[in-house]
């Protein structure tokens, strides 16, 4: 049974570039929710997506953006790349929007030089 | 008032101590409520639910007080294993999912 996972797990960029971040979810789960977790910090929502749709969102700007595709599968982007971009992206699946339990993937670190 | 805030630590103690880790939560209308275990570099793990009466998983005891809006983490007789970030994460109705405390570091010492 294949856990969520992350790739790529590693990312090096510069300023002002583009990322794309990619997340497969857990077997059985229709919900993919995306945090960005700064060192020594606990993850950040930036948003959730379920049925291909954007369900909620925290407190991101619009240079984040994303997709799910109707295999759950879920990607995401960010633009205009900061320093302060730099950190651990997760995702996590669940089996529903509703505040189940979330499983995380291994994370991919990004860093913004 | 933070959404969830826990006591960052570290928490040095010898093994087979008991600790404790409390985390307050601001929002009186929360329902879902878990603690989860993050190692260093690593992805945060689901350690427990935390139910209404309360819940034990072996050495952990997990309980929620919400008259006074927290949740806790009993851990007894402490192994070298135990040494983690311990995350209370807590559903804020009508906002995000989930949201995580900022942790609170455990170390284990022989």
């Amino acid at each position: 049974d294949a856990g969520v996972t992350q790739s790529p797990t590693h990312l090096i960029k510069t300023r002002g570039q583009q990322v794309t971040l990619r997340c497969s979810p857990k077997s059985g789960h229709d919900t993919v929710s995306w945090y960005q977790q700064a060192l020594g910090q606990g993850p950040q929502f930036i948003f959730q997506y379920y049925e291909e749709e954007e369900r909620q969102r925290g407190n991101f700007p619009d240079r984040f953006s994303g997709h799910q595709y109707p295999n759950y599968s879920s990607e995401l982007n960010v633009n205009a790349l900061l320093l302060g971009d730099s950190a651990l992206y997760l995702c996590a699946s669940s089996r529903d929007f509703n505040n189940s339990p979330l499983h995380f993937g291994n994370g991919t670190r990004l860093t913004v030089t | 008032r933070k959404e969830v805030e826990q006591d960052p630590g570290p928490f040095n103690v010898p093994e087979g101590a008991t600790v404790a880790f409390n985390c307050t939560y601001s929002n009186s209308a929360s329902q879902s409520f878990f603690w989860y275990r993050q190692d260093c570099r690593k992805e945060p793990k689901l350690l427990m639910s935390v139910y209404s009466s309360g819940n034990e998983d072996g050495r952990f005891t997990a309980q929620l007080n919400r008259a006074s809006q927290y949740i806790s983490l009993l851990i007894r007789d402490s192994k070298l294993s135990d040494s983690a970030t311990y995350l209370c994460v807590v559903n804020i109705p009508g906002n995000t999912p989930l949201v995580f405390g900022k942790g609170t570091r455990l170390s284990v010492i022989a």
